[in-house]
């Protein structure tokens, strides 16, 4: 069974300050995908960044950058200079290895990040 | 490109009544899914499609849920007959090939 765990569950930080929010799974298989994305209050889920379970170098997207450590089981998420726009719901999710097929997202519960002013 | 198209946005009916939601996906995808959000949850997969055909049913409630894609496009996903606890909101999403899947507004079902 695949699980993922964001034990933070709200994060309040002032704008311009940096912010970390982790992402801890689970799974069996040794071949498998993580996933970030954002859902602002309009409710959409956004896209951030897919990474498979070979590639274990860490990606910096403008102010975004991400951390997998598969000896940890974790890939966190950080935001460096936050701004009001980021205040959302992020979502880490987990899916499998299929053969030729889009496989199902295991989400974890989100962490719901404030960013004030 | 236009993205995922829900509808509609906003559903209240009485327990006991039937509902019915809408999705089309971004042109070209061929796998579309069907997802439940509970309050302050992640979404949780009910249905999945690869063009036509229903490959991942295993999580939807068959007593009273169904869904359908016809031509391998757009998807409907029917509630009947609806309970308190379907209250939630129901999202569409769609891939094609890789396993970035693009999801639509939602949709958000009150059931009184």
């Amino acid at each position: 069974a695949q699980k993922v765990t964001q034990a933070q569950t709200e994060i309040s930080v002032v704008e311009k300050e940096d912010v970390t929010l982790d992402c801890v799974y689970e799974t069996r298989d040794t071949t498998y995908y993580l996933f970030w994305y954002k859902q602002p209050p309009s409710g959409e889920l956004v896209f951030l960044i897919r990474r498979n379970s070979f590639d274990e170098q860490n990606e910096i997207s403008g102010r975004y950058s991400w951390n997998f450590q598969k000896s940890t089981s974790s890939f966190n998420f950080t935001i460096t200079a936050s701004q009001v726009v980021d205040s959302a719901v992020y979502f880490c999710a987990l899916s499998g290895w299929e053969t030729g097929a889009n496989s199902k997202l295991t989400f974890g519960k989100g962490i719901t990040l404030s960013v004030r002013p | 490109e236009a993205g995922v198209v829900q509808s509609p946005r906003y559903k209240i009916i009485e327990k006991k009544q039937p509902v019915a939601f809408w999705c089309n996906p971004i042109s070209g995808h061929n796998t579309l899914y069907w997802y439940r959000q509970n309050l302050g949850q992640g979404p949780e997969l009910l249905i999945r499609y690869e063009n036509e055909e229903a490959v991942d049913d295993s999580q939807l409630p068959k007593d009273r849920f169904s869904a359908e894609r016809l031509k391998g496009v757009d998807s409907t996903l029917k509630i009947q007959p609806a309970e308190l606890g379907d209250s939630a909101v129901y999202l569409c999403a769609s891939s094609f090939i890789t396993y970035e899947q693009y999801f639509g507004p939602g949709t958000r079902l009150t059931v009184t």
